[in-house]
């Protein structure tokens, strides 16, 4: 069974509108963390926003907040106010608390693409 | 926020050669780098964790005396495709992470091209 899933392949918004992207996952772990990346064309992996699975509060980052609803498992990024330069792939990645390391395990993605 | 560089940003080789890929942490030092490949429209694809001053863990399926990794300081690690094959062309993109931290940074990526 995937860990992350991303149910959608490619999304396309209106510029300045809000945009939610869906990230469900599936642990047995009590602690772990959710993290969102933007990967634009030039394929740089920029880091978005994370989220512990013990804090209470959802994380908000600027335009980013991640809409954390654990009893449900998800973790979906919710992006405010769009813009053309949101454009990208959007990847949501977790680490569990068995990995030393913090290893990420990955979703599949989802392309948004901003339309004028 | 932290830095990560990656060198060259793009290479094309001949079939046979091996090419080397460095993975720099530029403002902090990277207890651990990990490095992944990424096929055109895929999610990234963990090849090997490295931990400083260790041998680098590869994942299953990973040829090790193919991609041979090295992380010799904080700061550094290379990743070196060993008689590299067409089929070795892929972006290959790194990333680190701080000790005590949970996020990854990550370099700009390398595409390389076997010819």
């Amino acid at each position: 069974a995937q860990k992350i899933t991303q149910t959608q392949p490619g999304m396309f918004v209106q510029e300045k509108e809000a945009v939610t992207l869906d990230c469900t996952y599936d642990t047995s772990d009590q602690s772990y963390g959710l993290f969102w990346y933007k990967q634009p064309s030039s394929g740089e992996m920029i880091f978005l926003i994370y989220q512990g699975s013990y804090d209470e509060q959802n994380a908000t980052e600027g335009r980013y907040s991640l809409n954390f609803q654990k009893a449900r498992k998800s973790a979906n990024l919710v992006i405010s106010a769009s813009q053309l330069g949101d454009s990208a792939m959007y990847f949501c990645a977790m680490r569990e608390s068995m990995d030393s390391n913090y290893q990420l395990i990955w979703g599949a993605g989802t392309k948004l693409i901003i339309k004028p | 926020g932290a830095v990560v560089s990656q060198h060259p940003s793009r290479v094309i080789c001949k079939s046979g050669t091996s090419v080397k890929i460095e993975c720099r942490s530029l403002d902090f030092q990277a207890t651990t780098m990990f490095w992944y490949r990424q096929f055109p429209k895929q999610s990234l694809m963990l090849m090997a964790t490295s931990n400083e001053g260790s041998k680098a863990t590869y994942e299953q399926g990973v040829e090790k005396d193919k991609f041979l990794i090295n992380h010799a300081s904080l700061t550094l690690s290379t990743l070196t495709v060993t008689s590299a094959h067409p089929e070795d062309s892929s972006f290959y993109i790194c990333s680190a992470r701080e000790q005590g931290a949970y996020e990854q940074y990550f370099g700009p990526g390398t595409r390389l091209t076997v010819t």
